[in-house]
């Protein structure tokens, strides 16, 4: 089925660091949802946007959705090693949720 | 409560035995969602569910059979599975199918087919 592109793959930082991670797409969504899944467990909603530009924040988490509505990004400032886990993006189109191939996020002390 | 429950957390079976997934929610959402995720993949979607009535059935093959006792309840009922049906099973739901907001997922089922 339709996926959606996320890079990067993977990313191995150092606790404190910021983290930056995007994910695109061929169509457009008008909904895009940011999710956070740790192994074994199912994925738990961190961030959703609505409105194409619309930039909204959780806590340390930063999301925006992008002006062409073809993509959106996430931050992640002053990462913790709690924050490990793979984050998956996902658009919403008219009666499908679509996911990202995921971003692997690895923190070190 | 922003709760989706899915029982049993791990479940073991063998190629001829049948078995079931449930699910449930108290939020009032009125669709239901099952997924099948492989080890390093994102969720696919399987089935669909909207105000208890099939919505989407995404060519799911017929040893899968979904059912929707009620709007709290979804069941996934397993029969002459494949060693490669291995893969954990997630529930989800929304407010509303159509137009669709935002899915809430359970912790899922790690389903093991010998």
């Amino acid at each position: 089925g339709q996926q959606l592109n996320q890079s990067p793959q993977s990313m191995f930082i150092q606790e404190g660091e910021d983290v930056s991670m995007n994910c695109t797409s061929s169509s457009i969504f008008n909904t895009w949802l940011w999710y956070k899944q740790d192994p074994g467990e199912g994925p738990v909603l961190l961030i959703a946007l609505y409105k194409a530009g619309e930039l909204t924040s959780n806590g340390r988490l930063t999301a925006q959705f992008g002006i062409t509505r073809k993509d959106s990004f996430l931050n992640i400032s002053a990462s913790i090693p709690s924050d490990v886990g793979i984050y998956f993006c996902a658009g919403l189109n008219t009666d499908k949720l679509i996911f990202g191939t995921g971003t692997r996020l690895q923190v070190f002390p | 409560d922003t709760e989706v429950t899915q029982t049993p957390k791990h479940l073991v079976m063998g190629m001829t035995n049948k078995k079931s997934l449930k699910c449930e929610q108290h939020m009032g959402h009125r669709a239901m969602y099952w997924y099948k995720q492989k080890a390093k993949k994102p969720p696919e979607l399987m089935f669909v569910y909207s105000y208890e009535k099939l919505s989407i059935n995404e060519s799911v093959p017929s040893r899968f059979s979904p059912e929707c006792p009620n709007s709290s309840l979804l069941n996934l009922h397993l029969h002459a599975l494949q060693p490669e049906d291995s893969a954990l099973y997630l529930c989800a739901s929304s407010p509303a199918w159509l137009p669709n907001e935002k899915l809430f997922f359970g912790s899922g089922t790690q389903l093991s087919v010998l």
